[in-house]
């Protein structure tokens, strides 16, 4: 099975900053990695697939990157609203999920 | 827009099975361009697959779980469902339901339903 970690597990901030979240798979993924946020008490929500493309609706200040085992999902401009936990996810069965990045306000 | 919804027992006995229906408003579970997926979340915890199947019935599951899963699907009333059999407290858990794109490896997660916590508990 692959294992995705991500780093850091946590993360403060201020509106405003620009964001970059980690997720290394323990072998070669290709760009098949999906990016989510979830909320406190909320399903999560798909940012990005494929490593880089945007889901529709979300906003362009988030972005993703990387290809094989190294990935990054970066948010441009802190808003208020993108303070949440962030996933990524690999797309070889069986599917897993990194353990989750935290991100707070400053 | 797209809509699902996890209904079933929020509180499971050990050694007992665990029954979820997923309802689907909105669309079609037969739409050919996708599978229909489990994923599970043990409270302060991260995310975990459990399993996925198509309107036709084809499935794959999570082999860590697989010995204890069926998952069945009722296009007649655009549904799925998933059972988890001997539970433990370890299967304690918010159940997400969510429409699965499967398109070679380019998957996702696009639309999840709210989520139902389950309870084991004697």
């Amino acid at each position: 099975d692959i294992q995705m970690t991500q780093s850091p597990s946590s993360l403060s901030a201020s509106v405003g900053d620009r964001v970059t979240i980690t997720c290394r798979a323990s072998q070669s993924i290709s760009t098949y990695l999906n990016w989510y946020q979830q909320k406190p008490g909320k399903a999560p929500k798909l940012l990005i697939y494929d490593a880089s493309s945007l889901q529709s609706g979300v906003p362009s200040r988030f972005s993703g990157s990387g290809s094989g085992t190294d990935f990054t999902l970066t948010i441009s401009s802190l808003q208020p609203e993108d303070f949440a936990t962030y996933y990524c996810q690999q797309n070889y069965t069986p599917y897993s999920f990194g353990q989750g990045t935290k991100l707070e306000i400053k | 827009q797209l809509q699902l919804q996890e209904s079933g027992p929020g509180l499971v006995k050990p050694s007992e099975t665990l029954s979820l229906t997923c309802t689907v408003s909105g669309g079609s579970i037969s739409n050919s361009d996708y599978y229909w997926g489990w994923i599970r979340q043990p409270p302060g915890k991260g995310l975990e697959w459990i399993g996925s199947i198509y309107y036709g019935g084809s499935t794959y599951y999570n082999p860590s779980l697989k010995s204890r899963v069926t998952q069945s699907v009722d296009t007649s009333k655009n549904q799925f469902s998933l059972t988890l059999s001997s539970v433990t407290a370890a299967d304690t858990a918010v159940y997400y339901c969510a429409r699965h794109k499967s398109s070679d490896y380019r998957d996702y997660f696009d639309y999840w339903g709210q989520g139902t916590l389950v309870t084991v508990s004697s």
